[in-house]
């Protein structure tokens, strides 16, 4: 089976742009989530996606949006780009919504923000 | 506000030994804990999930405990290897009936040959 897939996976962009990073998660998992990496913060939750619906909500800026698709295939938006957005966007999926379900990660798009 | 601890100062051990690595956190009332590892440049890896009314689990050369008296998890890799050198994250979820996971920072193990 194949594992998450992220797309692209390395990208640069300016202050003021914005950027749309994908996910396609493993077939058979309707729950996608994103998080954002950063050396400073550490893992941080962004938002969960299931079943076309976002679930949860972590505590970022309305810049952050996202959506899911009826094949379960996520992307995420980051509308007027800021220096402190560089960072490994992380997505990962899992069979179902809610706690406590293993996570399958995928392998991450760095965004770097001149 | 809810507070994650993992030791951020690497743990050096020599092969063989067991590792042992631990998640402290402070108001928080996880239903659940799990690990994950996470290598240089890839996505975390998961590892383990244990309840909040498990004491303990076992994978292979894996073990966790699981306190929620001491709010505290260790992380145990027995007859370790350079293999299993990698960034450890411990992570949190289900306070309150609520899907919010929360990670650590994560405790980066090197094994020594």
């Amino acid at each position: 089976k194949a594992g998450v897939t992220q797309t692209p996976r390395y990208l640069i962009k300016t202050r003021g742009q914005q950027v749309t990073l994908s996910c396609s998660p493993i077939s058979g998992h309707r729950s996608v989530s994103w998080y954002q990496q950063t050396p400073g913060q550490g893992l941080q939750f962004l938002f969960e996606y299931f079943s076309e619906t976002q679930r949860n909500k972590g505590n970022f800026p309305g810049r952050f949006s996202g959506r899911q698709f009826s094949n379960s295939r996520s992307e995420m938006n980051v509308s007027t780009l800021e220096l402190g957005d560089s960072a490994l966007y992380l997505c990962a999926s899992s069979v179902t919504s809610g706690s406590g379900n293993e996570q399958f990660f995928g392998p991450g798009t760095r965004l770097t923000v001149l | 506000s809810q507070k994650i601890e993992q030791n951020s100062e690497a743990l050096n051990i020599q092969e063989g030994k067991t590792a042992t690595l631990t998640c402290n956190y402070t108001n928080y009332s996880p239903a659940y804990l799990q690990w994950y590892r996470q290598d240089p440049g890839r996505g975390p890896v998961f590892l383990l999930l244990i309840r909040e009314n498990e004491k303990e689990k076992r994978k292979e050369r894996l073990k966790v405990t699981f306190d929620t008296t001491l709010k505290q998890s260790l992380f145990h890799i027995t007859a370790s290897q350079p293999a299993d050198s990698a960034t450890y994250l411990c992570a949190l979820d289900g306070a309150g009936g609520s899907y919010i996971p929360t990670f650590g920072r994560g405790t980066s193990l090197i094994v020594h040959p």
